[in-house]
């Protein structure tokens, strides 16, 4: 099973770009990157997903290099409402989706 | 509407008893999933079940038990011997077929043990 890390934490202010790296060096290749949204005492919800170079949704892009070791969640121009935890999830081809703990967003006034 | 619905939203019981969290679907998912959250921690997988009469152990089955024995519905038993039960319990399901196929959460169960 791929091991994703990310950072514990990320302060931003509201209309910032926020970037969140997570590594998975372990990354299998028929693997894809998942980036999971989830609010204090709800579910978390999918964000984005991708097999390589970038992807674009009406809520985030997600960035993945050719070595696909790493990827990058970008949020553009974020809101309050956008303070969160963001986790990166690599599919390990189980249907096991095995959830680390996450990177927690402040985004500040 | 489509989802997943996992029930009751509180749950108070005493040491020592058995409680059972109930989760159903209808986005007829063939894979389901039980997971539990410590405060400010990630998500740790309790079980998981690909096919009715069928599931898995996760990374913390210990102290836990499940039954599949209807497609939308998966529900967890957190039995007495759980050490330490208090926690925020999390229902998944997904399709399966797909490498890229994405997990569809409830609105969790938060169980206290008093």
């Amino acid at each position: 099973l791929a091991k994703t890390t990310q950072p514990i934490s990320m302060d931003s202010y509201e209309g910032q770009e926020v970037n969140i790296t997570c590594s998975h060096n372990n990354i299998a290749t028929n693997d894809y990157i998942t980036w999971y949204q989830q609010f204090p005492s709800q579910g978390p919800r999918f964000i984005i997903q991708g097999y390589k170079t970038k992807v674009t949704n009406e809520v985030a892009s997600l960035f993945i290099p050719a070595d696909r070791k790493s990827s990058t969640l970008s949020l553009p121009r974020v809101s309050l409402s956008d303070t969160a935890v963001y986790y990166c999830l690599v599919e390990s081809g189980t249907y096991k989706y095995i959830f680390g703990t996450g990177t927690r967003l402040k985004v500040l006034a | 509407d489509g989802g997943i619905t996992q029930s009751p939203k509180y749950l108070f019981r005493k040491e020592g008893q058995n409680v059972t969290l109930s989760c159903e679907q209808n986005l007829n998912h063939d894979a389901m999933y039980w997971y539990r959250q410590d405060p400010g921690q990630g998500l740790r997988l309790i079980y998981y079940s690909q096919i009715v009469n069928d599931f898995q152990k996760g990374d913390i089955a210990e102290g836990y038990s499940v039954s599949r024995e209807k497609k939308e519905s998966f529900p967890l038993t957190v039995t007495s011997a759980q050490k330490n039960p208090t926690a925020f319990y999390l229902c998944a399901s997904s399709s399966l077929g797909q490498a890229n196929t994405e997990a569809f959460f409830g609105q969790g169960t938060r169980l206290t043990v008093v």
